[in-house]
């Protein structure tokens, strides 16, 4: 069956530091990949996404490349802020038609200190 | 506003009180889910639904029901809740499987004692 697994956490960082959460998946085909954002006390919301190979999400200074060749989806961020404090959650989907189940890492905390 | 809303947001009860969560979407989307989320353990689906009067299992169905009679509401019914059934529980939509996001409601913390 398709897995993700991402870096454990929580990650602690200084304000301004580069960002990088790990994942990795394992699905068969060309499934879609999403990193989600759960800020505290909130529902999941999407932060970016990438549908086919080489694709590259990108939103709110972050960015993530999706690459079939090591079947991985990196977040990455090059200046953090206070306000990213949150939990990132990788998922992926697969591509064929009809209802197709979402799989979900099991979250990487950030904390960002100023 | 599109949103995914889900009541109660907070709920202690006692074991064996039969309970339900509410879900309503206003996206007129067609896919619903039911998650629970637990320390460690990521997100786990434990119901979903393709349509109207089409549901079925997640990775975690047992001791949850859940019914899908109107598009717009999805609820969660726990009959005889047990204190394993603590946890955080989130409903989603989303257009289709595939590229399409989830749109995930704000949360229900429920407690079981």
């Amino acid at each position: 069956g398709n897995s993700v697994t991402q870096m454990e956490g929580p990650v602690t960082l200084s304000e301004e530091a580069f960002l990088t959460i790990n994942c990795t998946y394992t699905a068969t085909g060309y499934p879609s990949l999403f990193w989600y954002v759960q800020y505290p006390g909130e529902g999941l919301q999407l932060l970016l996404k990438a549908t086919k190979a080489d694709d590259k999400g990108s939103n709110k200074g972050f960015e993530a490349t999706y690459r079939k060749e090591t079947t991985s989806f990196h977040l990455e961020k090059g200046s953090v802020q206070v306000s990213d404090s949150a939990v990132y959650f990788c998922a992926l989907s697969p591509r064929a038609g009809g209802y197709q189940k979402v799989t979900f890492g099991t979250g990487t905390k950030l904390q960002v200190i100023p | 506003e599109a949103q995914v809303t889900q009541n109660p947001r907070y709920l202690i009860t006692v074991t064996g009180k039969k309970l339900t969560v509410t879900c309503s979407q206003n996206m007129n989307h067609e896919y619903m889910s039911w998650y629970r989320q637990d320390p460690g353990l990521g997100l786990r689906q434990i119901y979903y639904s393709m349509n109207v009067e089409v549901t079925d299992k997640g990775d975690v169905p047992e001791g949850y029901k859940v019914s899908r009679k109107e598009k717009r509401n999805f609820p969660l019914i726990l009959e005889s809740p047990s204190p394993n059934q603590t946890s955080l529980y989130f409903c989603a939509s989303s257009l289709g499987g595939g590229q399409y996001e989830q749109y995930f409601g704000p949360g229900t913390r429920l407690t079981v004692t």
